[in-house]
């Protein structure tokens, strides 16, 4: 996925602990986003940002924070891990808003 | 109600046959549709968008849209085994809505 990458690729983490996720992008891309994917869920947004500091909720934001100090990075934190967010975690990026280009994913477990 | 809704499959075609995928919207208003492929423990990739009604075509893909009728469907011709993922509806609905997905499965 050329231009945007995630860190780290799999994590176990156990529950109660905070954790976060890191999105970095070389495409001066103005949005970014953070999704989950479930099965029987799809892709739901947790997370979006439309610029430096500027960041709005998604539809699954319980239990998550996010924060963008940089054009090329936006952090996912999970304050205090639980089961029910083992999930593959996805970042997109969009210059327009419109068509978007996703990272690798992050695949965590949370026990 | 779902704001968008594909049936999750498994839809079977052989190789060679038309793979038609459908998805319905629920939110009027919506502007920009976009069809995702994504491959088992890959990320998502766009493969189609569609703005206005009608078809709009790309080699063996042709998206098709009928705002009235709120529905959105891809058509894969000449449908091959590396044509086999889970292809994702996605509407704009002020931010990107993804359907479940349908997965396709082209057996030789």
């Amino acid at each position: 996925d050329a231009g945007i990458t995630q860190s780290p690729r799999h994590k176990v983490t156990e529950t109660g602990t905070p954790v976060t996720l890191r999105c970095h992008q070389t495409e001066n891309h103005r949005y970014m986003y953070w999704y989950r994917q479930d099965p029987g869920h799809g892709l739901r947004l947790i997370h979006y940002s439309y610029g430096v500091k500027d960041t709005d909720k998604g539809e699954v934001s319980d239990g998550y924070s996010v924060s963008r100090s940089k054009t090329e990075d936006f952090l996912l934190t999970l304050e205090s891990a639980t089961s029910s967010q083992t999930s593959v975690y996805f970042c997109a990026i969009s210059d327009t808003g419109y068509g978007y280009t996703f990272g690798s994913g992050t695949r965590l477990t949370v026990v | 109600q779902k704001e968008v809704e594909q049936n999750s499959g498994p839809l079977s075609v052989p190789e060679g046959a038309i793979a038609s995928l459908n998805c319905t919207y629920s939110d009027r208003g919506s502007q920009s549709f976009f069809w995702y492929r994504q491959y088992s423990g890959k990320s998502p990739e766009l493969i189609m968008s569609i703005y206005s009604n009608g078809d709009k075509e790309d080699g063996r893909f042709t998206a098709q849209l009928n705002k009235a009728s709120q529905y959105v469907s891809l058509l894969i011709r000449d449908s091959q085994p590396s044509d086999s993922a889970t292809y994702l509806c996605a509407v704009i609905g002020g931010k990107l809505i993804f359907g479940q997905g349908t997965e396709l499965s082209v057996k030789p």
